[in-house]
């Protein structure tokens, strides 16, 4: 059966620090890794992952993936309380469907 | 420049009762689906539709019944509830069915009481 597992399932820091969360998954023909960022509403989108090794960044926020070792990390450096939040790791097999972990819940204070 | 829209926002309903969520895209996309975000914040597929064809209908009770008019609206019918069907449920849209990136709705949170 396809899961996806995400860790830790929550997360305390403090401003300026540096976090890494955690997902791993088994899915029948994987297509893709994706990383959503939600806050009190929708899931935003992050970053779209295919290829092992090669690195997404957008600001302050990273991502890579490992398709032998089947994981995938998103770190986030220098920590602001904006950064609150679930993280969700989702991964795509072919059959256009995303399995979502449980998400990582990551409170950052001031 | 709302990009998934969905109504109502709230809906707060009695054990039994029949109510709809709708849901609009204006992206152009093909696709449209619907998921059941539980308590515990687990997102889940219930449905998908790609130009207005069902193509992934997950294990969920046929109280539960979408339609899609066209392919810029998924509608979510739900008979009969129960307190178990208490959940926020989003819509989501993506390019089309190839597409994993998928654009979300702000939910609709449900309370059936």
């Amino acid at each position: 059966e396809d899961k996806v597992v995400q860790s830790p399932l929550s997360l305390v820091v403090h401003e300026g620090d540096t976090v890494t969360l955690n997902c791993s998954y088994e899915v029948t023909n994987f297509r893709s890794l994706l990383w959503y960022k939600q806050e009190k509403k929708a899931p935003t989108f992050l970053f779209m992952l295919t290829s092992s090794g090669i690195e997404k960044k957008s600001g302050r926020l990273s991502s890579i993936l490992d398709k032998k070792e089947l994981f995938s990390i998103l770190n986030i450096t220098a920590t602001q309380t904006g950064d609150s939040a679930i993280y969700l790791c989702a991964v795509a097999g072919n059959t256009g469907k995303l399995i979502f972990g449980q998400g990582t819940t990551l409170q950052v204070k001031p | 420049d709302t990009a998934v829209s969905q109504t109502p926002k709230y809906l707060v309903t009695q054990m039994g009762n029949d109510k709809s969520i709708k849901c609009e895209q204006n992206l152009g996309h093909d696709t449209m689906y619907w998921y059941k975000q539980d308590s515990k914040k687990f997102l889940k597929i219930m449905f998908s539709y790609n130009n207005k064809e069902l193509i992934i209908n997950e294990t969920v009770p046929n109280r539960f019944s979408p339609k899609s008019p066209d392919k810029a609206h998924l509608n979510l019918h739900i008979n009969s509830l129960e307190l178990g069907d208490s959940a926020v449920y989003f819509c989501a849209s993506s390019q089309d069915v190839r597409a994993s990136e998928q654009y979300f709705g702000p939910g609709t949170r449900l309370t059936v009481t």
